[in-house]
C-alpha cells in the first residue's frame, strides 16, 4: 500500500480564491511530481520536484506555484483560482526517474 | 523523446471476455515499461512493470503483458474479463533519465 496522502479529497470554491492543495508522503522518496487530470482524459504533468528546494516546471502551463521544503511535503498553490482551474489534481512519488510512480487519492477541484 | 500510443480510447468486452488493451512505446533507450489503472474519482494504481527482466510479465488482479522489442509493444491481457475491469488504463514509459510518459489512456468497459 502506497502511503501518499492528499487533502482535501473534494474542494469547491469562488473564483479568486486562494488555496493550497496537500500533498505527503512517508517513504521518503525524493521524486515528487503534480498532474492534472481532466475527467476521463490523460494526465498533464504539471510541476515536479527532485528533492529539496528543487521544483521545475512540466509538460503543461499552469497558474500553479509548487514549493518542497521538506521532503515528505510538496504542496501546490494557486494564488487566484478561475474556473478553467477546474480539474482533478494528481499527486506522485518515486524513488527514481525510472522506478515506478505512487499516486496519491487526488484532489477535484471545483472553481464557481 | 519517448512517446507512448494507446490504440483505441475506449474498448469494450463481455464479462467472461478476453481483454486486450494496445500500447505501443518510443524510446532511444531500453525502457522501462507500466501499467496502470484508474478507478473513478481515484488515483492510479500499479497494475505491472516491465525493468528488462522476464519479457512476460504478470500482475495484479489477472492482468499480464509482454514486452516486445521487435514490434515495440506492451500490450496488456487477461483472459477474462470481470465487471470489477471497468476502469481507466495507463501505460507509461520510463527511461534515458526523463520523467514518464503516459499514454492518453483506455477506457475498458465491461458488458453483462
Amino acid at each position: 500500500e502506497a502511503d501518499i496522502y492528499q487533502t482535501p479529497r473534494y474542494l469547491v470554491i469562488g473564483t479568486g480564491k486562494k488555496i493550497t492543495l496537500e500533498c505527503s508522503q512517508t517513504m521518503g522518496h525524493d521524486k515528487m511530481y503534480w498532474y492534472q487530470q481532466d475527467p476521463g482524459m490523460e494526465l498533464h504533468l504539471i510541476h515536479y520536484s527532485y528533492g529539496v528546494n528543487s521544483t521545475e516546471k512540466g509538460d503543461l502551463s499552469s497558474e500553479s506555484t509548487v514549493s518542497r521544503i521538506r521532503t515528505e511535503h510538496f504542496p501546490l498553490t494557486l494564488e487566484s483560482a478561475r474556473p478553467s482551474h477546474t480539474s482533478q489534481y494528481l499527486c506522485a512519488s518515486s524513488e527514481s526517474v525510472y522506478n515506478e510512480q505512487f499516486f496519491g487519492p487526488g484532489t477535484r477541484l471545483t472553481v464557481l | 523523446a519517448q512517446s507512448v500510443t494507446q490504440l483505441g480510447s475506449h474498448v469494450s468486452v463481455s464479462e467472461g471476455a478476453l481483454v486486450l488493451l494496445r500500447c505501443n512505446y518510443s524510446s532511444s533507450v531500453p525502457p522501462y515499461l507500466f501499467w496502470y489503472v484508474q478507478y473513478p474519482n481515484q488515483g492510479l494504481q500499479l497494475l505491472l512493470k516491465y525493468t528488462s527482466a522476464a519479457t512476460l510479465v504478470k500482475g495484479i488482479n489477472g492482468f499480464e503483458a509482454e514486452f516486445k522489442k521487435s514490434e515495440t509493444s506492451f500490450h496488456l491481457t487477461k483472459p477474462s474479463a470481470h465487471m470489477r475491469d471497468a476502469a481507466e488504463y495507463f501505460c507509461a514509459v520510463s527511461g534515458n533519465g526523463q520523467n514518464f510518459v503516459f499514454g492518453p489512456g483506455t477506457r475498458l468497459s465491461v458488458l453483462p
